[in-house]
């Protein structure tokens, strides 16, 4: 069964600081993947997704993330952090054949002036 | 832009009343989702359909019913609202090619008392 793991429940960062967020799958093929964020009361949003092609996918709002399938895992990153990007941030997994997408727990982001 | 609305963001009901949630999207996607939202238990799949009456459970489909006539339009029906179904829920659309990436509605905050 397919399954995404989220480390990390909370993460503080410095504005101006470097991010990432781990996550890692499971899943036997290889597994379209995303990364969404979401604000207080809000919907999610689609950051990116990669699916084939380039291991390394740009997303909006300046992050990447970085897929490395000997790791099963898929990170996101971000060189820069802003206070806006302080949010909750979900990593989910698809499989092959489009049916609901299996989502992380989630990562809080606080971000320190 | 793909866009998803919800009929509410924040609705009160009794316990034992009837609750409808709307769901729209604009993108004629074949593929919609509801899921529910709590804190510590991420995003679970409630129901899915990939088309016009049709539907398949997620993972906790006890308690609501959908329904969906339209292709632009999926409905989450809680029969007879309980106060354990008090959380965010969320809508979502998708279309049938890879990656089926997912679009979120803002969400909709039901409180049962």
């Amino acid at each position: 069964a397919q399954s995404v793991t989220q480390p990390d429940i909370h993460i503080t960062v410095s504005e101006g600081a470097s991010l990432e967020l781990r996550c890692n799958y499971s899943y036997g093929a290889t597994p379209y993947l995303f990364w969404y964020v979401q604000s207080p009361g809000q919907g999610l949003q689609l950051l990116l997704k990669y699916f084939s092609g380039d291991t390394l996918v740009q997303g909006i709002k300046g992050f990447e993330a970085e897929f490395k399938r000997s790791q099963s895992s898929f990170n996101l990153r971000k060189p820069s952090v802003h206070w806006s990007d302080a949010a909750e941030y979900f990593c989910a997994v698809g499989d092959q054949a489009g049916t609901a997408l299996i989502f992380g727990k989630g990562t809080t982001l606080s971000v320190s002036s | 832009d793909v866009k998803v609305t919800q009929s509410s963001r924040y609705l009160v009901k009794r316990t034992g009343e009837k609750v409808f949630l709307e769901c729209v999207q604009d993108m004629d996607h074949e593929n919609m989702f509801w899921y529910r939202q709590d804190p510590g238990l991420g995003l679970r799949l409630i129901y899915f359909s990939y088309d016009v009456k049709m539907k398949e459970k997620g993972d906790i489909p006890e308690g609501y019913s959908v329904s969906r006539e339209k292709k632009e339009r999926f409905s989450l029906i809680l029969e007879s609202a309980s106060t354990n179904q008090t959380s965010m829920y969320l809508c979502a659309s998708s279309p049938i090619f890879p990656p089926y990436e997912q679009y979120f509605g803002p969400g909709t905050r039901l409180t049962v008392t």
